[in-house]
């Protein structure tokens, strides 16, 4: 079984600026995958970026990036430039080889200022 | 275009009238699964099908059933519904793989649901 933890409830970030969100994650499959998805207001899941457990380069997808470190179990998402149209609930998820079942983290909402 | 389609988008009902919310897919995937949606618990599965005719419980099966008699169709039945299942439902698709974990997941557009 697959668990995912997302400690970071919301997060205020300034326009323009970085954001981090973290995500650390526990299975027993020998190969996995990482999955981030992004919930606007209008609540539709968006899928952002994807990380295999094999893969050497941490992925990335215009302004979002995976920071894998697969010895800490973490895979946090960075949002570069952050952006009024970020304002959003961000969910970090994850599927085993042994099953098909995403599971999800708690979520974290990020709220963009001006 | 592929798609997952979920309906209705907002449902309100009273506490005991059954209830079905519909899901279809037109991207000829195997597997099918709902989700249920609720505050500082992220999504959590409640049933998934791998093919026709094959279904099976998720983490948060109970008040829920689910059938999939055709492989684009999976209905989730609330068959009494309570206040406790107000939440946003998700119903999500992809490829069986084989022991393959970056296939996509697609998801519909939710649909939320207010037993009073």
């Amino acid at each position: 079984a697959q668990k995912i933890t997302q400690t970071q409830p919301g997060m205020f970030v300034q326009e323009k600026e970085a954001v981090t969100l973290d995500c650390t994650y526990d299975t027993s499959d020998p190969s996995y995958g990482l999955f981030w998805y992004k919930q606007p207001s209008s609540g539709e899941m968006i899928f952002l970026i994807y990380q295999g457990s094999y893969d050497q380069q941490n992925a990335t997808e215009g302004r979002y990036s995976l920071n894998f470190q697969k010895a800490r179990k973490s895979a946090n998402l960075v949002i570069s430039a952050s952006q009024l149209g970020d304002s959003a609930m961000y969910f970090c998820a994850m599927v085993g080889s042994n099953d098909y079942k995403l599971s999800f983290g708690a979520g974290t909402t990020v709220t963009v200022r001006a | 275009e592929a798609q997952v389609t979920q309906n209705p988008r907002y449902l309100i009902t009273v506490t005991g009238k059954k209830l079905t919310v519909t899901c279809s897919q037109n991207m000829n995937h195997e597997y099918m699964s709902w989700y249920r949606q609720d505050p500082g618990l992220g999504l959590r599965q409640i049933y998934y099908s791998m093919n026709v005719e094959v279904t099976d419980k998720g983490d948060v099966p109970e008040g829920y059933k689910v059938s999939r008699k055709e492989k684009r169709n999976f209905p989730l039945i609330l068959e009494s519904p309570s206040p406790n299942q107000t939440s946003l439902y998700f119903c999500a698709t992809r490829r069986a793989s084989g022991g393959a974990v970056s296939y996509g997941y697609t998801f519909g557009s939710g649909t939320r649901l207010t037993v009073v």
